[in-house]
Formats: C-alpha cells, structure tokens, sequence
C-alpha cells in the first residue's frame, strides 16, 4: 500500500520560532492535506493542496504540494503555545475511490 | 465544511462486551469511513461506510468484528464486537467533501474506547 514517510517526529522549540515539516512518498497524490490533532480530539483540517507546486497559506501557516505529487511541506511562522499537538500529512489519491494515506505525525512541543 | 458528532465521545468497557459508536453528520455526504486510531499512533481505515449497500472493509478489518450501518446519506454506526484489551482507541469517522476537482476529508471529534 502507500505509506507516507513525515518528519520529524516530534520537535521542541521556543516559542516565537518557525517550525517546518514535511512528508515524502514513493506515489503520486491527487491531493494533500495537512491536519492539526489536540489530545482528546480529532483532527482538524488545517490546509488542502490540489495542484502540483501550488503554495497555500492559512494565517501564519504555509503549505505546498511538491511539483512531482509526492511531497508537501508544512511551515508554521512564529510559533505560539496553541501550536502545541500532532500534525499529520495525509495523501488523498483514486483506489476505486479516494482512500486517505496518513503520515506518522510529528508531535509539536512549544516551550513559553 | 460539515459538522460531525460522534456518540459515545468515550467509554469503558468490559471484554468480550460490544459497543456500537454513533456518527451523525449534518448535511448529505455520500462517503463516510471509519478509522481507528491507535495509542500514540497515526490514523488507520476500517472501512468505507456505503450508503444501501455493505461497507467495503480494509486489510485486517472483517465485518463480524466490526459492523457497519450506513441507513443513509447522514448517519452511520460502527460496532466494535467481543472487544478485547487490544481495541483500546480512538474510533474516528469522517466524511468526504467534494467539488470540482477537489475532494477533502473531515472528522468527527473521536469515540475514546478503553476495553478492560
């Protein structure tokens, strides 16, 4: 199956600081989301990506979708304690119908 | 985007019992899935929930062990059946949203099971 392999895993930064993200595959997705989980919650979609090299953004996020559709960055600017949680990458591509591949996550410390 | 509510938001249960999580949507979808999610883990499909027809199952999932309704375009169940221990997760469902050339998928805000 289609795996998505995102980086790092955790990270531990000052607040204030940028945080970038990011997730590679060895296939092609129509489409990439990045989503945002709190504890106790589910995850909350925080960009979509739709077209090769397109760069998004969302307040003081930044999204792209890499030219080849097999990777996707995620930067955060100015990290605020809120930033706290796991992020996850996920790969939407056409299997009969359109099944959604996610990433590993990479856990969000953000130290006041 | 749609709003999705989930029943139970968590529960504690015995093994070998069976619980059966609610998942409403406020307005028509045509896709809905199920997806677990383990302790510490990424998220995992069980099974696309299709509306009059049985759901389509993953690798590693079976309908005796995990029951899906799907009565129509806005509410599903999943059953967890004869649970053990190792089906402590969160069950999540979610709904597909597609326009013209984009598609995107939401989630319910998680059904938190621990089987003792």
């Amino acid at each position: 199956g289609q795996q998505l392999n995102q980086s790092p895993q955790s990270m531990f930064i000052q607040e204030g600081e940028d945080v970038s993200m990011n997730c590679t595959s060895s296939s092609i997705f129509n489409t990439w989301l990045w989503y945002k989980q709190d504890p106790g919650e589910g995850p909350v979609l925080l960009i979509a990506l739709y077209k090769a090299g397109e760069l998004t953004s969302n307040g003081r996020l930044t999204a792209q979708f890499g030219i080849t559709r097999k990777d996707s960055f995620l930067n955060i600017s100015a990290s605020i304690p809120s930033d706290v949680g796991i992020y996850f990458c996920a790969g939407l591509a056409w299997a009969g119908s359109y099944q959604l591949t996610f990433g590993k996550g990479t856990k969000l410390s953000v130290i006041p | 985007s749609a709003v999705i509510s989930q029943k139970p938001s968590r529960d504690i249960c015995q093994r070998g019992t069976s619980l059966t999580i609610q998942c409403q949507v406020d307005s028509q979808v045509t896709m809905m899935f199920w997806y677990r999610q383990q302790p510490g883990q990424s998220l995992t499909l069980i099974a696309t929930a299709n509306q009059g027809s049985e759901a389509t199952y993953e690798s590693g999932f079976v309908i005796d062990k995990f029951p899906i309704s799907r009565p129509n375009l806005t509410f599903s169940t999943l059953t967890v059946s004869n649970m053990s221990p190792e089906d402590s997760s969160i069950y999540l469902c979610s709904v597909e949203e597609s326009g013209t050339g984009v598609e995107t998928q939401y989630f319910g805000p998680g059904t938190r099971l621990l089987v003792l």
